[in-house]
């Protein structure tokens, strides 16, 4: 009965270099988003998978953000070349499936700070 | 696009205080409607939600009725309690968009005794 786990929960890094972020949802659910959370901003979405696929990738903001995910279950999301606007909490969730009024549960993010 | 216009805070009350957070949406399909709240130092979790038209969401003294006419999720509950204090945000999910969720800023809350 775990929920969502991410993984690291807070990453310093400086800027240009690269980081991962990992996700993984909950044991059966086929849908995982990814979300950005700045400092007094709502959620942004960034990308959408459906078992592995990627339906929607329309919000990643730049070239450098990419994201997989293996098997069906653990996704990471790849920022390259950091800078310091990327400085945000990054949100994972799950949904069982992919259709409208499916709740979407969400893990505990992961801080990430670019000095 | 669809997009979720809440009410910005912050919110300040006194325990056992009305409280009504708006919030409109736009939507092009026919969505699904949400609060989640997010109290400190927690994830975001689900508070209600409604899937259609004049259906009402409730848990734990919290509601919202989902209004088509006004395209409106009002979030109310009737007496505020100080472990209310958290981030309230509302959003949406529209099919057309594979429940791709839109969120609204948030809104920050804070009872005192």
């Amino acid at each position: 009965g775990a929920g969502v786990s991410q993984s690291p929960s807070n990453k310093v890094t400086e800027k240009g270099k690269d980081v991962e972020l990992r996700c993984d949802p909950i044991s059966g659910h086929t849908a995982l988003y990814w979300y950005r959370q700045s400092l007094g901003q709502g959620l942004e979405f960034l990308i959408y998978f459906q078992g592995n696929s990627a339906p929607d990738k329309s919000g990643l903001p730049s070239d450098r953000f990419s994201a997989e995910r293996t098997g069906g279950s653990v996704s990471t999301l790849t920022i390259q070349r950091t800078q310091q606007e990327d400085s945000a909490v990054y949100l994972c969730a799950s949904s069982f499936g992919s259709g409208s009024g499916e709740t979407q549960y969400f893990g505990p993010g992961t801080r990430l700070l670019v000095l | 696009g669809d997009s979720v216009t809440q009410m910005e805070g912050p919110v300040t009350l006194s325990e056992e205080a009305f409280l009504t957070i708006n919030c409109t949406y736009t939507a092009t399909g026919y969505p699904s409607l949400f609060w989640y709240v997010q109290y400190p130092g927690e994830g975001l979790q689900l508070l209600l939600k409604a899937t259609k038209a004049d259906d009402k969401g409730s848990n734990k003294g919290f509601e919202a009725t989902y209004r088509k006419e006004t395209t409106s999720f009002h979030l109310e509950k009737g007496s505020v309690q100080v472990s209310d204090s958290a981030v309230y945000f509302c959003a949406l999910s529209d099919l057309g968009t594979g429940n791709q969720f839109y969120f609204g800023t948030g809104t920050s809350l804070t009872v005192i005794p």
